[in-house]
């Protein structure tokens, strides 16, 4: 069964300053990976997703994650913050089957918070 | 697409008193999913649907909680009796594999409080 963990629980930092959300996975098969973002007293919405091909994938509002196998990381980073950040990031991961298609369910990491101040 | 609906929002109760919460998934997607939110345990699934049949119940808590998907439009989570514990916002989500990749599309939550 694969999980997920995400090594912050709360990353505080300055605005405009540079942030790194980070994200370790395991898994003894193939998978996709996921970021989330949870605006307060919001449902979860999609960031960006791997899926295959290119190791650096870009998301929604200057997002960008980085997938390294060896390393079973899917770290989330952004160059400059800015207030409107605030939220909690979910990581997540889904199993693919052998037929590289994947099953329904996704598994979450506990999700970090973070806080950007002015 | 008006995306997932789920209803109510927020919801208040007594322990003891039975509570549904309803879910209508976007249309054409195939996969529905519950989820629970606390501050101790995290985004929790706690069951999954394809094509209206319960895949994985292994996360519903306990018989108190059962989930139905009459149809491909409509789902409801209920706990009967609920309990103080129970107090969560609980998500419902839904995809498709017409996609491929099933990526998830949540509701905006219910917020439940059991008094």
């Amino acid at each position: 069964a694969q999980s997920v963990t995400q090594l912050d629980s709360q990353v505080p930092v300055f605005e405009e300053a540079p942030v790194e959300l980070r994200c370790n996975y395991s898994s003894s098969v193939s998978v996709y990976l996921f970021w989330y973002v949870q605006y307060p007293n919001q449902g979860l919405q999609l960031l960006l997703k791997y899926l295959s091909g290119s190791t650096l994938v870009k998301g929604i509002n200057g997002f960008e994650a980085e997938f390294n196998k060896s390393q079973t990381s899917f770290h989330l980073r952004k160059p400059s913050v800015h207030i409107s950040d605030t939220a909690e990031y979910f990581c997540a991961v889904k199993e693919m089957n052998a037929g590289g298609t994947s099953y329904g369910k996704l598994t979450f990491g506990q999700g970090t918070i973070l806080t950007v101040h002015p | 697409d008006a995306g997932v609906i789920q209803s109510p929002r927020h919801e208040v109760t007594e322990m003891g008193q039975e509570v549904t919460l309803r879910c209508k998934p976007i249309s054409g997607h195939d996969y529905l999913f519950w989820y629970r939110q606390t501050m101790m345990r995290g985004l929790e699934l706690l069951i999954y649907f394809n094509n209206n049949v319960p895949i994985d119940d292994s996360g519903m808590p306990e018989d108190r909680f059962s989930a139905k998907m009459p149809n491909a439009s409509f789902s409801t989570l209920k706990i009967q009796p609920s309990e103080p514990r129970d107090s969560a916002v609980y998500f419902c989500a839904s995809s498709s594999s017409l996609a491929g990749i099933n990526e998830q599309f949540f509701g905006p939550g219910t917020r439940l409080t059991v008094l």
